[in-house]
């Protein structure tokens, strides 16, 4: 069975620092993995998906890695912000299960002071 | 980018009654619409997944006649509490695939909480 699960459960920097969330998946037969972004009391956004096949995608100060041999992935935020203060999920599809199917993890909880 | 709707964003109801919580996809059309349910400081768990024009597919220990599910076009999937109670007090939010890589696109959610 699939498992999610994201290091640290919370953590909170000072404005400016480049930060890293953790994400670690047991089961390495994935079909994709997702990075999204959850404010309190809100629906989710989705920040990036990458592809089994991919290593990495970016979007602006944002950069997700996939070493699925490993069952890992890292969300890389560079030059945080106090607007980046939400909740960061990484969610996984199983190849073989429910394509729809996510997995998530617990979330970051992530807090940027200024 | 692809937008999906909930309506209502949040409801307050009395024990027994029922709630209708309707998912839309505004710009594209899924055939394939979950409904996700997150208590707080947990993550979303999976409640079923609606195709469209066939019945759903529930996740193990959700009760299909408690939480009914209709997606009766592309764009549109409704989730039905019935006869709610305290516990059912949750949120709630659903997702539409893209055909794109199956990607999943979420609704804002709906906050139910029952009396």
């Amino acid at each position: 069975k699939q498992e999610v699960t994201q290091i640290p459960a919370a953590l909170s920097v000072p404005e400016g620092e480049n930060l890293v969330l953790n994400c670690s998946f047991t089961d390495s037969a994935i079909y994709n993995l997702q990075w999204f972004r959850q404010d309190p009391g809100k629906g989710l956004t989705s920040l990036l998906l990458i592809q089994s096949s991919q290593r990495e995608q970016t979007s602006g100060r944002l950069n997700a890695s996939l070493d699925k041999s490993s069952g890992r992935s890292t969300l890389y935020i560079a030059a945080s912000q106090p607007g980046d203060s939400a909740t960061y999920l990484c969610a996984v599809v199983n190849y073989g299960g429910s394509q729809g199917n996510l997995i998530f993890g617990k979330g970051t909880k992530l807090s940027v002071k200024p | 980018g692809a937008v999906v709707s909930q309506h209502p964003s949040w409801v307050i109801c009395k024990s027994g009654t029922s709630v209708k919580i309707e998912c839309r996809s505004l710009d594209f059309q899924a055939t394939t619409m979950f409904w996700y349910r997150q208590f707080p400081k947990q993550s979303l768990m999976l409640m079923a997944t609606s195709n469209e024009g066939s019945k759903a597919t529930y996740e193990q220990g959700v009760e299909k006649d408690k939480f009914l599910i209709n997606h009766a076009s592309l764009t549109l999937s409704t989730l039905t509490v019935t006869s709610a109670h305290p516990e059912d007090s949750s949120f709630y939010i659903c997702s539409a695939e893209t055909r794109r890589f199956n990607e999943q696109f979420f609704g804002p959610g709906t906050r139910l909480t029952v009396l």
